[in-house]
């Protein structure tokens, strides 16, 4: 157990629909990223934040946003949902500051999502 | 940052040493060689990581070449549990993000 925690663990939904997947970082960890897997292009970083701000994009659509809030959850939110949207999304964290060398990286058992 | 080469898939035994390689190099000072694991579709699992010595925790062994241009993952005895995708990772650390960057790593089978 990781001690990343995600919900919901499985989601189907219809194209056009719009769906929000939580993540509880590590107890103390301030850095969440989050990334999708799907079957033909591997593990994709999406988003970076730190302590509430973002701090790197990477292959993420104009349709996905996500946040964190003050408590250091995050959550990620897919809208106008398509059938390439279906894939695993896995949230993770770390605790040690930004630069810091070594601070690993956590994964949580990832989110399911089924785009119908 | 830099890149990974790691063989598609490999073999081992079951109890016996499995050794996965792995190539970086254009690898720059500042970064760190991190190895993840991903068991079929559960979130990848952290294993070990190091700058230029030699690592080992309960996990594996991490033995990284001198010149720091290559790597080599060491499970000591493979069970069938270790069967997963290993993923070898140039990790950059700077001010900013820090974030892994996954490839498309090693397929490990264990046999019995």
């Amino acid at each position: 157990d990781s001690g990343v925690t995600q919900t919901p663990k499985h989601l189907i939904t219809a194209t056009g629909q719009r769906v929000t997947l939580r993540c509880s970082p590590r107890s103390g960890d301030l850095s969440v990223y989050w990334y999708q897997q799907s079957l033909d292009q591997g593990l994709q970083f999406l988003i970076q934040y730190y302590n509430g701000e973002e701090r790197a994009k990477g292959n993420i659509l104009e349709r996905f946003s996500a946040q964190q809030f003050p408590d250091l959850h995050s959550e990620l939110n897919l809208s106008s949902l398509e059938l390439g949207d279906s894939a695993l999304y896995f949230c993770a964290s770390s605790g040690a500051p930004q630069g810091v060398p070594g601070n690993t990286i956590y994964f949580g058992e990832g989110s399911w999502l089924t785009v119908v | 940052d830099a890149k990974t080469t790691q063989p598609p898939s490999m073999d081992c035994a079951e109890g016996r040493a499995a050794n996965l390689p792995c190539n970086h190099s254009t690898i720059s000072g500042n970064e760190y060689v991190y190895w993840y694991r991903q068991i079929h579709s559960q979130g990848p699992q952290y294993i070990i990581h190091g700058l230029k010595n030699n690592e080992t925790n309960e996990m594996a062994s991490l033995i990284i070449t001198e010149d720091r241009k290559s790597s080599t993952l060491i499970l000591p005895h493979a069970t069938l549990r270790d069967t997963a995708v290993y993923y070898c990772i140039v990790r950059p650390v700077r001010t900013g993000a820090n974030n892994l960057f996954f490839g498309t790593g090693t397929r490990l089978t264990v046999i019995p």
